[in-house]
């Protein structure tokens, strides 16, 4: 069965920083692959996605992924975080065509003003 | 356009009584899927339905079950429920497309077993 790994549990940044989130999963065959994200109180929502193509991805927000499928790996970045970035970010594969998403446990980010 | 509706968001339930959650999903979308959020085991897919058919299926026990009507609402049930069973169950709708396309979620169901 496929797995998915966040590495980063909680992360606390101050706003203008950096972003990197790390996701990895162990599913060799071809997969789709998202992000998504849960703020306070809402529900989750979809940042991107990667089904083919250009392995880098754009998103909403400023994010964007980059699949690096010998590494099978679909790392979140944004180059400068804000204050409203403050969420729960979930990384989650699927089989291709099977639409049955595993999700990684999630990296809670916190942004300091 | 209305989002995924969940009902209802809260309910208590104890040990051994069996619950029905109810999920409307956005208007077109014909699947449907359901998964449990908890804190030890982050979120499990259940299972996804399309057009009133069962199409994949997650490692949950069979007292978890579901269905899906023509007008795709679905609805899940948990029979003989176990402590373990407290969650936060989400619905997720879709559209009907070859890929697995975008997921959107609801608010959820918050169950708690006592």
């Amino acid at each position: 069965a496929q797995s998915v790994s966040q590495h980063n549990h909680h992360v606390i940044l101050s706003e203008a920083a950096s972003l990197e989130l790390g996701c990895n999963y162990s599913y060799g065959g071809t997969v789709n692959l998202f992000w998504y994200v849960q703020y306070p109180g809402q529900h989750l929502q979809l940042l991107l996605k990667y089904f083919s193509g250009d392995p880098l991805v754009k998103g909403i927000k400023g994010f964007e992924a980059e699949f690096i499928k010998s590494k099978f790996s679909f790392n979140l970045r944004k180059p400068s975080v804000q204050w409203s970035d403050t969420a729960e970010y979930f990384c989650a594969v699927n089989e291709g065509g099977r639409r049955a998403l595993t999700f990684g446990s999630g990296t809670r980010l916190q942004v300091q003003p | 356009k209305a989002g995924v509706t969940q009902t209802p968001r809260y309910l208590i339930k104890t040990r051994g009584q069996q619950v029905t959650l109810s999920c409307s999903p956005i208007s077109g979308h014909r699947s449907v899927s359901w998964y449990q959020q908890t804190p030890g085991q982050g979120l499990q897919f259940l299972f996804e339905y399309f057009s009133e058919t069962q199409r994949n299926k997650g490692n949950f026990p069979g007292r978890f079950s579901g269905r899906q009507f023509s007008n795709s609402r679905s609805e899940m049930n948990v029979s003989t429920l176990e402590l373990g069973d407290s969650a936060l169950y989400l619905c997720a709708s879709g559209t009907s497309g070859g890929d697995t396309g975008e997921l959107f979620f609801g608010e959820g169901s918050r169950l708690t077993v006592l």
